[in-house]
């Protein structure tokens, strides 16, 4: 159960796009359609922000999207704004009723 | 609105146990799941384990295997994480979750209880 693999950090200007990785291996983001996306901000609980994939819950921005190919998962961030500066982490499930989180990218909007 | 509530933060001597507990609501699992995740200082999140009362027993990450417990009380809808012989390094914050059994993502999340191991 290896953590799964994201950039430490990412930064971006308002309204620009931003993609952040999430690379796992062929037992856990490449055997599953099911990778899940959260936002933290500091001091608060994650935010589930995409789920199986790249469907988005109710009341989750339509800037957010997330994408997979292979063991490697994707989120897309478009028109960058200054509340989404914050950490964000991967997870995957991993068979037999076990997840594994990614180790968290910080998001910065320059 | 679905809410998660925790116990409050603790401090506990090493070699000692803590008991944090996740009061939802009566029925939550019926069709959902309780997972806990934590979260060192300055540090990322790590999946501890979940119960799935309608699975069955509970499963733990490799980790934590003989030191950490998860129960759930259907009567009362609260879910329980024992974490024994604590050392200095599980000094985090424990947040629970609850899971969702067809899409296994975690969608609403309590507040998070700190727990301090320190001598």
């Amino acid at each position: 159960q290896s953590a799964l693999t994201q950039p430490a950090s990412v930064s971006g200007s308002p309204g620009q796009s931003i993609t952040i990785s999430c690379t796992g291996a062929s037992s856990d983001v490449g055997n599953y359609d099911l990778v899940s996306w959260y936002q933290q901000h500091p001091g608060k609980a994650p935010k589930l922000m995409i789920y199986e994939d790249n469907k988005r819950p109710s009341g989750v921005s339509d800037r957010f999207s997330g994408s997979k190919s292979g063991n490697t998962a994707s989120l897309t961030i478009s028109g960058l704004q200054a509340e989404d500066e914050g950490d964000y982490y991967c997870c995957s499930y991993a068979g037999s009723s076990t997840w594994v989180f990614g180790g968290g990218t910080r998001l910065t909007v320059l | 609105q679905v809410q998660l509530v925790q116990s409050g933060a603790e401090v506990k001597k090493p070699g000692s146990s803590v008991r944090v507990s996740c009061r939802t609501y009566r029925g939550i699992f019926s069709n959902y799941g309780i997972t806990w995740v934590r979260q060192a200082p300055g540090h990322g999140l790590e999946w501890m384990g979940g119960t799935i009362p309608i699975f069955g027993k509970a499963n733990y990450a490799q980790k934590f295997q003989g030191r950490v417990t998860i129960t759930a009380d259907e009567s009362t809808g609260t879910a329980y994480m024992i974490l024994s012989n604590l050392k200095s390094d599980d000094t985090a914050v424990y947040y629970c979750a609850r899971s969702r059994t067809g899409t296994r993502d975690f969608d609403y999340w309590g507040q998070g209880t700190l727990v301090t191991v320190s001598s």
